[in-house]
């Protein structure tokens, strides 16, 4: 069965330090991963895609189908980063997602 | 450009009965899905629909349906409310069957 995991609640950083928001997936295929990122009071928006291989506000997420992981990074992190970030897999067939739980990162000044 | 837009914002409502949910897609979506987002978990998928037929219906009882119409608005019907129904329900549109989603803001339906 397909699922999203993402181990971390909540994560805390001080501005300039680097972030790494995990990710790890099952599923039994060749999923497309992506990132959807909700800031306070806004809708949930995309963020990156795995096939895009885009780096989007100096983020930059990297697929492991090794160790089935999409962990999403970025080596400065700013205040303005804070959000409720969440990690989703589309099976082949691109019609649904399944979202992971979510993991909120507050960036401290 | 208007983006995805639903209605009504917040709703209440008690157990047992009915609600209709609206959404309007990003004009040229021919694409629309349902999720259902409880409070301190990620959105699940309800319904998908493409060109006005289902395409594709997540693991909820049959209690939920839903509808797209021709001009590709689409409505997320749930019958005899559960508390448990009580989220915020999320709509997403997207131009063609397989592209990137973008989402409303949501419509928070609370049941008592």
């Amino acid at each position: 069965a397909q699922r999203v995991t993402q181990p971390e609640k909540l994560l805390s950083v001080f501005k300039g330090a680097p972030v790494e928001l995990k990710c790890n997936y099952s599923y039994s295929g060749s999923p497309e991963l992506f990132w959807y990122v909700q800031y306070s009071r806004q809708r949930l928006q995309l963020l990156l895609r795995h096939i895009s291989r885009e780096s989007i506000k100096g983020f930059t997420a990297d697929l492991n189908k090794g160790e089935t992981s999409f962990h999403l990074k970025k080596p400065f992190a700013q205040e303005e980063d804070s959000a409720m970030y969440y990690c989703a897999l589309s099976p082949y067939n691109f019609n649904k997602f399944y979202f992971g739980s979510g993991t909120k990162l507050n960036v401290k000044p | 450009d208007a983006g995805v837009t639903q209605s009504p914002t917040h709703l209440i409502k008690t157990r047992g009965q009915q609600v209709t949910l609206r959404c309007s897609p990003i004009s040229g979506h021919k694409s629309v899905s349902w999720y259902q987002q409880v409070l301190g978990q990620g959105p699940q998928f309800i319904f998908q629909y493409y060109e006005k037929e289902e395409r594709g219906r997540g693991n909820f009882p049959d209690r939920f349906s839903a509808r797209q119409f021709p001009n590709y608005s689409s409505e997320l019907n749930v019958n005899a409310l559960l508390l448990g129904d009580s989220a915020l329900y999320l709509c997403a549109s997207s131009p063609r069957d397989r592209e990137g989603y973008t989402f409303g803001s949501g419509t928070r339906l609370t049941v008592v």
